[in-house]
Formats: structure tokens, sequence, C-alpha cells
């Protein structure tokens, strides 16, 4: 399987905890993004990454929220102290950046977080 | 900010139809479109990718349209079958150098056998 991979899949934890989501991008992408989706809305766009650099992230993303991609490959989304505000689908893409304008996102399944 | 609107939020069709999906922007200064599709309680499925210097992109019984000037996209698909039904979602990138995809709300569509 080459597309995206996310892990895990599904994650229920008690408010106050701290979660962390994996992302996997298709081989060789350098670009990473996340985002969130809860019921019934779009995706929203949270962060992304060219290689290892952070360049953008949304308001959304308070401080108990941190991303990584430490070595230009996965990434890593931390939630530090949830919130039963948190409780969404946490959506991970990635791209390629040829330099020729194409930047096509593909999706991963998704890690769906409750927050009890 | 740009703003994505997409109407109807649900539809209903008979197999075999042809249908029209309707996206509008508020902000024509789009570098691309991008379509999607998901399935309940799953990731996005890419579409097709509309350059902003391209009016449409087609693949298989899909065709998407592109009118920047007008901040409207449409996507066409022809003989409509019951595994088309999903909730279709466009998604506009700002410029160049800014590829964050910003969504709406999609249209729910259900495809009658």
């Amino acid at each position: 399987d080459t597309g995206v991979s996310q892990d895990p899949r599904h994650k229920i934890t008690k408010r106050g905890q701290n979660v962390t989501f994996r992302c996997d991008p298709i081989s060789e992408h350098n670009r990473l993004y996340w985002y969130r989706q809860t019921l019934g809305q779009g995706p929203e766009f949270l962060t992304y990454f060219q290689n290892e650099a952070q360049l953008e992230k949304s308001r959304l993303l308070s401080d108990r929220f941190s991303a990584e991609r430490p070595k230009g490959s996965f990434s890593t989304l931390e939630i530090q102290r949830t919130e039963q505000g948190d409780s969404a689908m946490y959506l991970c893409a990635s791209s390629l950046d040829r330099g020729q304008g194409s930047y096509e996102q593909y999706f991963g399944p998704g890690t769906r977080l409750t927050v009890t | 900010k740009q703003e994505v609107t997409q109407i109807p939020a649900a539809l209903s069709v008979p197999e075999g139809e042809n249908l029209v999906l309707n996206c509008s922007f508020t902000d024509s200064a789009i570098y691309n479109l991008q379509w999607f599709r998901q399935d309940p309680g799953k990731g996005l499925t890419s579409l097709l990718l509309i350059q902003s210097s391209q009016r449409e992109q087609t693949s298989g019984r899909l065709n998407a349209s592109l009118d920047k000037s007008s901040g409207r996209s449409t996507l066409y698909i022809a003989a409509s079958q019951p595994g088309d039904s999903a909730t279709y979602l466009c998604a506009p990138v700002a410029n160049f150098g800014n590829e964050k995809l910003t969504f709406g709300t999609g249209t729910r569509l259900t495809i009658i056998p």
C-alpha cells in the first residue's frame, strides 16, 4: 500500500489526557498537511510542512497542539490536556512539490478522536 | 478569507442520470481547485485537480470545470451509479506557495438504484 497512512485510526481518551497521532505520507512526498474535520463540516486546515520545516499554522492550532516532522518523512500531531471540543477526525495529506505548480493532495484515512 | 459554498447540501437522483454539483468561492484569485469524494467515516479521495490556467479536467465519467472570474466550479457526473453515493467536496487553493485547501461543507449525493 503506497497511500498515506495514519495511526491510530480511532482514539478514545479522557479529558485532560495527552494524545499523539502519527502520519506517514506517500513515499517521496515532501509536503505534509494536517486538517481537522468535525461532524457535518468540511475539513479545516491546521498546519503544513515542506520537508521538516513547518511553514504555516492555523490559528485553530492552539498552544495545546504541536506538530512535528523531524526527518522530513512521518509527522506527529500531539494534543495536550485534551478537551471535549477536540473531538474530531484528524486528517493528514501529502503532496509532491515538483516546482511545476501541481500540488494534488492525497489524504489518509484519518484518526477519529473522541474525548470523554 | 476564502469562503466556499456548495449547493445543494444534499441530492438524490435515480441511477443512470447525469448530474451537476456546484461549488462557489468568494476569492477568485486561486491557484488551483481540487474535487474530492468522502465516504462516511472515511478519508478524502482526490477526484480531479484543475489548474487556474485550465477550464476543465476530465477523468472517466467525471468532468470538472472552473470559471475563476465568476468564482465557480462544477463537477459533472455522467451515468450515475450507486457506488457514486458519497459526499463531494471542492477545495480551492489560495495561491502558489500557500497550498492549504479551503473546504465547504460538501454535497451529500445519494444514487437511488
